[in-house]
């Protein structure tokens, strides 16, 4: 099966740096990379995705890119604010089985 | 267009109780997830439904764990003989169609607390 690993598992940065987290994921067979953002005690929302015939996304403050060769992707997030900070998963799979990476903590410092 | 309702959102049992979770999807979705989660880590598949079957169970515990996904009504996640590593978070997702891609829309999930 697919198996996620996801780093770091905390992050903080100063409000208005540039956050990075990074995933691998095993199956060559996944094809959906979805990101998603959970406040404490909430639901995981979805802030991005991107699909395995696609190598780089951007919407606004956010990015994602993939290597498919490398097996692995990124999550970057720009001018970050406060309100930013949060548990971030990232997963791979398809909508049917998606596997979630372990979480990054991301701490923005006001 | 109300999002996917779970209930209860708190439960409190007792081990050797049993569990039952709740989730009605999205109006218009038809497709189901069960994922749990563990304090302090990701969310782990459980099962996926569509209406009346189970369409990947891989997830799920071969014992005590069971779901459906009844023609009306709700998905139901039974929990039976609890034990305290059954703990966790529930989260129900739902889907408007089969896809190999697709957003998740979750619920705001089920906290099972087993004393």
């Amino acid at each position: 099966g697919e198996n996620v690993e996801q780093h770091p598992s905390t992050l903080s940065v100063q409000e208005g740096d540039s956050a990075v987290i990074k995933c691998t994921y095993s199956d060559s067979a996944s094809n959906y990379f979805p990101w998603y953002k959970q406040e404490l005690g909430k639901r995981p929302q979805l802030i991005i995705d991107i699909r395995s015939n696609v190598g780089e996304k951007k919407d606004q403050r956010i990015a994602v890119t993939l290597n498919k060769t490398a097996k692995h992707f990124s999550l970057h997030i720009t001018e970050t604010q406060p309100e930013d900070s949060a548990v971030y998963f990232c997963a791979a799979g398809s909508a049917r089985q998606l596997t979630f990476g372990s979480g990054t903590q991301l701490t923005v410092l006001p | 267009n109300a999002g996917v309702m779970q209930n209860p959102r708190h439960l409190v049992r007792r081990r050797g109780q049993e569990a039952r979770l709740r989730c009605s999807p999205m109006k218009g979705h038809s497709h189901v997830y069960w994922y749990r989660q563990l304090p302090e880590e990701g969310l782990k598949f459980m099962v996926y439904l569509q209406k009346e079957n189970i369409i990947d169970e891989s997830g799920m515990p071969k014992e005590r764990f069971s779901a459906e996904f009844p023609k009306e009504g709700p998905s139901i996640l039974r929990i039976q003989q609890v034990v305290r590593g059954d703990s966790a978070a529930y989260f129900c997702a739902s889907s408007p169609q089969e896809s190999n891609t697709g957003e998740l829309f979750f619920g705001e999930g089920s906290r099972l607390t087993v004393l």
